[in-house]
């Protein structure tokens, strides 16, 4: 199975663009590459998902190389309610036995 | 339109007692899985359920077990609780098991408390 490796926190401060790297270097050929959100006491919140390139929502953007090696989610413009913690998945989603392997996540704190 | 439910909200029980936590998924929503998050870590799977049949299962013991009910809503149940069992337990519905893309929607959880 795809490991992920993403840094444990992050600082940022309001109205800056925020870059999220996650290291996956066995990706596997069929494999999808999915970011969470999730606040204190809540459950986690899709936020993006890609296979290879860019793909851009209405609330991030996923950056993904050509050796899939790596993904990079891109926050523009953070505000406070975006403090919470990044979870970056990799796997087909469901040829895993259908689990979300969930690595620690990334703390994102945005100050004032 | 409603999202994931889960019920209770929180939950104190002791060492030892039995715990039954319960999970609507979204409407028309044929997939249910579980899983347990302690403090500070990620979510870790438990059991995933489809068409009513458990399609996987997570590295917890035997005393987790879980079931889907016709109208596709959920119960896990956790026997001989432990302190270690105290978690947040989650709960997330799709529309299919095998779909690469399919979206996970995730519930509020169920903080338990073992005491």
């Amino acid at each position: 199975l795809a490991k992920t490796t993403q840094p444990i926190s992050m600082d940022s401060y309001e109205g800056q663009e925020v870059n999220i790297t996650c290291s996956h270097n066995n990706i596997a050929t069929n494999d999808y590459i999915t970011w969470y959100q999730q606040f204190p006491s809540q459950g986690p919140r899709f936020i993006i998902q890609g296979y290879k390139t860019k793909v851009t929502n209405e609330v991030a953007s996923l950056f993904i190389p050509a050796d899939r090696k790596s993904s990079t989610l891109s926050l523009p413009r953070v505000s406070l309610s975006d403090t919470a913690v990044y979870y970056c998945l990799v796997g087909g989603v469901y040829n895993q036995g259908g689990k979300l392997i969930f690595g620690q996540g990334t703390e994102l704190s945005v100050k004032p | 339109d409603a999202g994931v439910t889960q019920s209770p909200t929180h939950l104190i029980k002791t060492r030892g007692q039995h715990v039954t936590l319960r999970c609507s998924p979204i409407s028309g929503h044929k997939s249910v899985s579980w899983y347990q998050q302690v403090l500070g870590q990620g979510p870790q799977f438990i059991f995933q359920y489809y068409e009513k049949e458990e399609r996987g299962r997570g590295n917890f013991p035997d005393r987790f077990s879980a079931r889907q009910f016709p109208n596709y809503s959920s119960e896990l149940n956790v026997n001989a609780l432990l302190l270690g069992d105290s978690a947040l337990y989650l709960c997330a519905s799709g529309n299919s098991y095998d779909s690469y893309t399919d979206t996970q929607y995730f519930g509020p959880g169920t903080r338990l408390t073992v005491l």
